[in-house]
């Protein structure tokens, strides 16, 4: 198994620009999430699923969006990115929402807004 | 929302000495976790806590689920080089299905 995989790495854009941070996970988890990390600060939630086709908001959704068609890939848009959008972004995933404590998180993408 | 108060902020410390980092929250988790970030990489799970009171270790790691649901702490003894990294608190409340972070200990052990 790869496990938890995210694309790119690191992505540098221009304010307004838009673009779509990959996330996939080969280990058939129901539940996948999207966080953001920024200096000083915990990771905080932007969006999750909990299955194919189901999609819900965490702490700080605005300025993202989230679709989730196959049970494998829940990739992360931002629409209009603004500089307060440069973060490290990890991708994470679990078997099922109760399951916590098998939560997998990706590498992450490092991500500058200019 | 939550918030998650994680102290110290950072720790130097010299090998071989115990290290003690703490959680406390303004709400009740029914789940504390404790995780490790080392630079460039995902937070890793150390230790998940399940029930109030609870007393689980790892190797070295030892964490406590406070009996008021509201704290958590994490002791690592006998500290060693690659212990260095971010530490961070999570806890999880039973209506919720998000998780909430604590800010992170950075901790460095000076050979």
């Amino acid at each position: 198994n790869a496990g938890v995989t995210q694309t790119p790495k690191f992505q540098v854009l221009k304010t307004g620009q838009s673009m779509t941070l990959q996330c996939a996970q080969d280990m058939n988890h129901e539940y996948m999430s999207w966080y953001r990390q920024d200096p000083g600060m915990g990771l905080r939630l932007i969006h999750y699923s909990v299955g194919a086709g189901i999609t819900d908001q965490g702490e700080v959704p605005n300025g993202y969006n989230v679709s989730r068609s196959t049970t494998e890939d829940f990739p992360l848009r931002l629409l209009s990115a603004a500089p307060s959008q440069t973060s490290v972004y990890f991708c994470a995933s679990t078997p099922h929402r109760d399951r916590v404590d098998e939560q997998y998180f990706g590498p992450g993408t490092r991500l500058t807004v200019t | 929302g939550q918030q998650l108060n994680q102290s110290p902020q950072s720790m130097f410390i010299q090998e071989g000495e115990d290290v003690s980092m703490n959680c406390t929250s303004s709400s009740i988790f029914n789940t504390w976790l404790w995780y490790k970030q080392d630079p460039g990489e995902g937070p890793v799970l150390l230790i998940a806590l399940y029930k109030a009171g609870e007393l689980t270790s790892n190797g070295r790691l030892t964490a406590q689920f406070g009996i008021t649901r509201k704290d958590s702490f994490l002791n690592i003894s006998a500290s060693i080089p690659s212990d260095v990294g971010i530490y961070f608190c999570a806890g999880r409340s039973y209506n919720n299905n998000d998780m909430r972070f604590g800010a992170g200990t950075r901790l460095t052990v000076k050979p």
